[in-house]
């Protein structure tokens, strides 16, 4: 069963402080992802990476960086937190499929963070 | 850029179909995935069309049309269970491995 775990389900930190989110997947998926996800917005997403080592910007990097050491892990860091970065964060992976195929993105359970 | 419209709400009965609309501006369009995501838990994959036309699983179908740049997802035999929100997602060709994502839609099924 694949499967897709996130370090923490809940998360309560203080503006200012620096966040680490982990993402751990074991389906030996190339490409990894980080959204957030906010009520009526959707899933916005903040930061991709292909391979190792490897890391690209998505729509909303601002305020976060990413690092991937091992191809099965994948961490969001929040350098210092803030209240407007209080969100749901997913992470997904997927392997790298035909452009015109599914590309199926399997889903981590989220981690809901509150910046106080 | 992308951007995708979805309806924000849906409301139906047990036994009932429903059809679920996105339509989707791109500038380099691949395909439509949707994906089903309830209360508390994390997305996941329902289907995809990569090609015009009617894809079948099961109670659940989803249609593409690529001239109008529109697809739907289509619940049949409505289910309790299915009460989640749905997400359309487009990949696009000048957007790399990634999808975006549309606004999604909360479907509320009532007894």
């Amino acid at each position: 069963d694949v499967k897709v775990t996130q370090s923490s389900r809940y998360l309560v930190k203080r503006t200012g402080e620096k966040v680490f989110l982990e993402c751990v997947q074991d389906m030996d998926h190339e490409n990894m992802f980080w959204y957030r996800q906010d009520p009526g917005l959707g899933l916005r997403l903040i930061y991709f990476s292909y391979d190792v080592k490897m890391k690209e910007k998505g729509d909303i990097p601002e305020g976060y960086s990413v690092s991937r050491e091992k191809k099965e892990r994948f961490s969001l860091i929040l350098e210092s937190a803030s209240t407007n970065q209080t969100s749901m964060y997913l992470c997904a992976s997927s392997h790298i499929g035909p452009p015109e195929g599914p590309d199926t993105q399997y889903f981590g359970p989220g981690t809901r963070l509150t910046v106080l | 850029g992308q951007s995708l419209e979805q309806p924000s709400e849906v409301t139906a009965v047990e036994g009932a179909i429903v059809q679920i609309n996105c339509t989707y501006q791109t500038s380099g369009f691949y395909g439509l995935s949707w994906y089903q995501q309830h209360d508390g838990g994390a997305p996941t994959f329902l289907s995809y069309n990569g090609l015009d036309g009617l894809e079948e699983t099961g109670r659940f179908s989803s249609f593409l049309s690529r001239s109008d740049s529109y697809g739907y997802l289509l619940l049949q035999e409505l289910q309790m269970k299915d009460s989640a929100s749905y997400f359309c997602a487009v990949r696009d060709r000048n957007y790399g491995q990634n999808f975006v994502f549309g606004p999604g839609t909360r479907l509320s099924v009532l007894p």
